[in-house]
């Protein structure tokens, strides 16, 4: 399976924006890019997706590069509420759905 | 909106006992999936089910035995218990199998004394 690369963690001021970067090269054609996030004594929580165009939803955006080996997440603008660990997920669209957790980024937002 | 349901959120069982887990998917997502987090670490996949169905299988013990029910509801049953299996475990539901979006319980910490 296609393995991803993140930082181990992120600072931001509350009200920046936080751009998150994740790299895999060894990506398939027909895998899909998921992002989820984990806050505190949580479940994951779904975050965005995409495969080869870059995605807005009212969570954040994804921009995916050209050859598809690196992606960010963008959170517009952080809130406290957005402190979590970050994982970026490779999907194949022709598996049966499990995510394959690495290692996340730990974005801290400080007021 | 629905969400996922677990229970119970908390359970406390001695070395050697068995434990039962529930989850109970969103109204008309058929795919579930359990993961388990251990202090610590990552959330990993253990099993998931399809329309009552197994449909993939990760890195779950032979003491651990899961199913689906006609409701879609799963259990996932655990057996001579270990202290390492002490973990929240979450179960997650899907509207199908796929690179759909997955939506996670709260959880079920279970602690292994």
């Amino acid at each position: 399976d296609a393995k991803t690369t993140q930082p181990n963690s992120m600072e931001s001021n509350e009200e920046e924006p936080v751009h998150l970067p994740c790299n895999h090269s060894t990506i398939s054609g027909t895998d899909y890019i998921h992002w989820y996030r984990q806050l505190p004594s949580q479940g994951p929580e779904y975050v965005i997706h995409g495969l080869t165009s870059n995605v807005n939803n009212r969570m954040a955006s994804l921009a995916i590069a050209e050859d598809r080996k690196s992606s960010t997440l963008i959170l517009h603008r952080a809130t406290l509420r957005d402190a979590a660990v970050y994982y970026c997920i490779l999907r194949p669209q022709d598996s049966w759905g499990k995510l394959q957790f690495g290692a996340g980024t730990q974005v801290v937002v400080t007021p | 909106a629905a969400g996922v349901i677990q229970s119970p959120r908390h359970l406390i069982k001695e070395k050697r006992e068995t434990a039962t887990l529930k989850c109970y998917p969103i109204p008309r997502h058929d795919t579930v999936y359990w993961y388990q987090q251990g202090p610590g670490q990552d959330p990993q996949f253990l099993i998931s089910f399809y329309e009552k169905m197994q449909s993939d299988k990760g890195s779950i013990p032979d003491r651990f035995s899961a199913q689906q029910f006609s409701d879609y509801h799963s259990e996932l049953n655990m057996s001579s218990l270990e202290l390492g299996d002490s973990a929240l475990y979450f179960c997650a539901s899907s509207l199908a199998p796929g690179p759909y979006e997955q939506y996670f319980g709260p959880g079920t910490r279970l602690t292994v004394t």
